[in-house]
């Protein structure tokens, strides 16, 4: 079974740029996570999918980070203009059921963006 | 506020010895609380998920334990392994929309 596929792998910008990350989830997975996380911290959600619907972007910054999912299967994150606090690994995530219960949740390779 | 503390920060162990993580949470409504292990440069794997009912589980080499009456959790590694080195985050689970709440993590570092 394929996992979940991220890329770009790496990505260095300047402040005030702009840069997409794309994510493709496990086949079949109705939920798809992405996350922030900053060196030395755990993960922090940015935004929560179900399908192709919204269920929990209370902490994604949208003045300047926007996501969607196409057709309730791939992801896009963006982020205009970058700052310099925006440098982190970020992750996607999937899991196949529509939240609750133990559903596990799996993780690609992330993307790790370094803004100067 | 829901939060999840991990202690230590950071540890050094030997090849072969064993350790214990330690998870306090103060999370609710409760769901689960789950264990990851990260290796550098890669996404959390999950170890272990624990219901409110489960005390412990195990994988492997790996064993977790649940209070939910003190909101305490570990993760034990028994005879350690280099490949074992990574971080170890604990990650409680609210709510009915799968909400997670993680940990800082523990970062463990297994010498020979």
């Amino acid at each position: 079974e394929a996992g979940v596929a991220q890329s770009p792998r790496y990505k260095i910008i300047e402040k005030r740029q702009s840069v997409a990350f794309w994510c493709n989830p496990i086949s079949g997975h109705a939920t798809l996570y992405w996350y922030q996380q900053i060196l030395g911290q755990g993960p922090k959600l940015l935004i929560q999918f179900q399908n192709n619907g919204v269920v929990d972007d209370s902490q994604l910054p949208k003045d300047r980070f926007s996501a969607e999912r196409l057709k309730g299967v791939d992801s896009t994150l963006k982020i205009q203009p970058a700052k310099l606090e925006d440098s982190a690994v970020y992750l996607c995530a999937s899991s196949l059921l529509q939240g609750g219960g133990t559903d596990t949740q799996y993780f690609g390779p992330g993307t790790r963006l370094t803004v100067l | 506020k829901n939060q999840v503390e991990q202690s230590p920060q950071s540890l050094i162990i030997l090849e072969g010895k064993n350790c214990t993580l330690q998870c306090n949470y103060t999370v609710s409504p409760f769901s689960n609380l789950r264990w990851y292990k990260q290796d550098t440069g890669r996404g959390p794997v999950s170890l272990t998920i624990m219901t409110f009912s489960e005390n412990t589980k195990s994988n492997g080499r790996y064993t977790a334990t649940l209070d939910a009456d003190t909101k305490q959790s570990s993760l034990h590694i028994t005879a350690s392994q280099l490949s074992d080195s990574a971080s170890y985050i604990c990650v409680v689970t609210s709510g009915g929309y799968n909400k997670l709440i993680f940990g800082a993590g523990t970062r463990l570092a297994v010498h020979p």
